[in-house]
C-alpha cells in the first residue's frame, strides 16, 4: 500500500538552528501539507502547497518556516531558526487531485528544540 | 468560525461496549467530515468520513451520525475492542481539494476487558 514518508523520525536540535524535516509523498497525489501535533494536543494546520507553490498557511506558519519541492518526489519543511515551541510532532500529509479528498499523513517527525 | 469542539476528552468504554464521541462545528461551509485514529508515536489515519447530504455512514463497526440543522456529528464504535483504544479526531474542511482539515481537540478512548 503506497505511504508517505517522513525522516527523520526524531531530531533534536539547538534553538537557533536550522532544521529540514522531508517527506517522500503518495507517488501521484498532487496536494501536500504540513501539519504539527504539540505533544498531547491537537493536529494544527500548517501550511497547505499545489503545483509548486503555497496554497494556504496558518498564522503559526510565520517568516521562520518555509517549504519547497526541490526535485518533484521530496517535500520539505525548513525552520530557519528553531525555538523551545517549535518542539512537536511534524506530519507531512498528501492528496491525490481528484475524488474523496482523503489526507494521507506519514507517521511524523518528532523534534525536540532544546 | 474555524473551530471544531470535540467531546469527550477522553472515553473508557469496557469490551464490548459502545463507544461515542461527539464533535460540533460553527462553519457551514464545511461540507466534509472525517475520523481519524491515531495510535501513540503514528500518524493519523482516515477511518471513516461523511459528507452532509446523508444523515448517517455505516463501515464495519464504525458509524457517522451527521446533523446538518445542529452542525453537530458523532461517532459511535459499536463492540467496542481493546485494539480501539486510540485517540480519535473529528475534522472538517471546506469544498476544494486543496483545503486543509481543522481538527477536534481529540478523544483518548480506552477499552477495558
Amino acid at each position: 500500500e503506497p505511504e508517505v514518508t517522513q525522516t527523520p523520525s526524531h531530531q533534536v536540535t539547538q534553538m537557533g538552528q536550522e532544521v529540514i524535516l522531508r517527506c517522500v509523498p503518495i507517488s501521484n497525489h498532487l496536494y501536500f501539507y504540513w501539519y504539527r501535533q504539540i505533544l498531547g494536543q491537537k493536529v494544527e494546520f500548517l501550511v497547505s502547497f499545489y503545483n509548486n507553490e503555497i496554497s494556504e498557511k496558518s498564522e503559526i506558519f510565520d517568516d521562520q518556516f518555509s517549504v519547497e519541492r526541490p526535485d518533484g518526489s521530496n517535500f520539505t519543511l525548513k525552520i530557519r531558526s528553531t525555538k523551545l515551541e517549535d518542539s512537536a510532532m511534524y506530519f507531512c500529509a498528501s492528496r491525490e487531485g481528484t475524488g474523496t479528498g482523503e489526507l494521507f499523513f506519514g507517521e511524523g517527525s518528532r523534534l525536540t528544540v532544546l | 468560525q474555524q473551530q471544531v469542539k470535540q467531546s469527550p476528552q477522553s472515553l473508557i468504554v469496557q469490551k464490548g461496549g459502545i463507544s461515542i464521541i461527539n464533535c460540533a462545528y460553527e462553519n457551514t461551509a464545511f461540507d466534509y467530515f472525517p475520523w481519524y485514529q491515531q495510535f501513540p508515536g503514528k500518524g493519523p489515519a482516515l477511518l471513516i468520513a461523511i459528507r452532509p447530504d446523508v444523515s448517517e455512514k455505516k463501515e464495519g463497526r464504525f458509524t457517522i451520525s451527521f446533523n446538518k440543522s445542529a452542525k453537530q456529528f458523532s461517532l459511535h464504535i459499536m463492540d467496542s475492542q481493546p485494539g480501539d483504544s486510540a485517540t480519535y479526531f473529528c475534522a472538517a474542511s471546506r469544498p476544494g481539494t486543496a483545503s486543509k482539515l481543522t481538527f477536534g481537540t481529540g478523544t483518548r478512548l480506552q477499552v477495558t476487558l
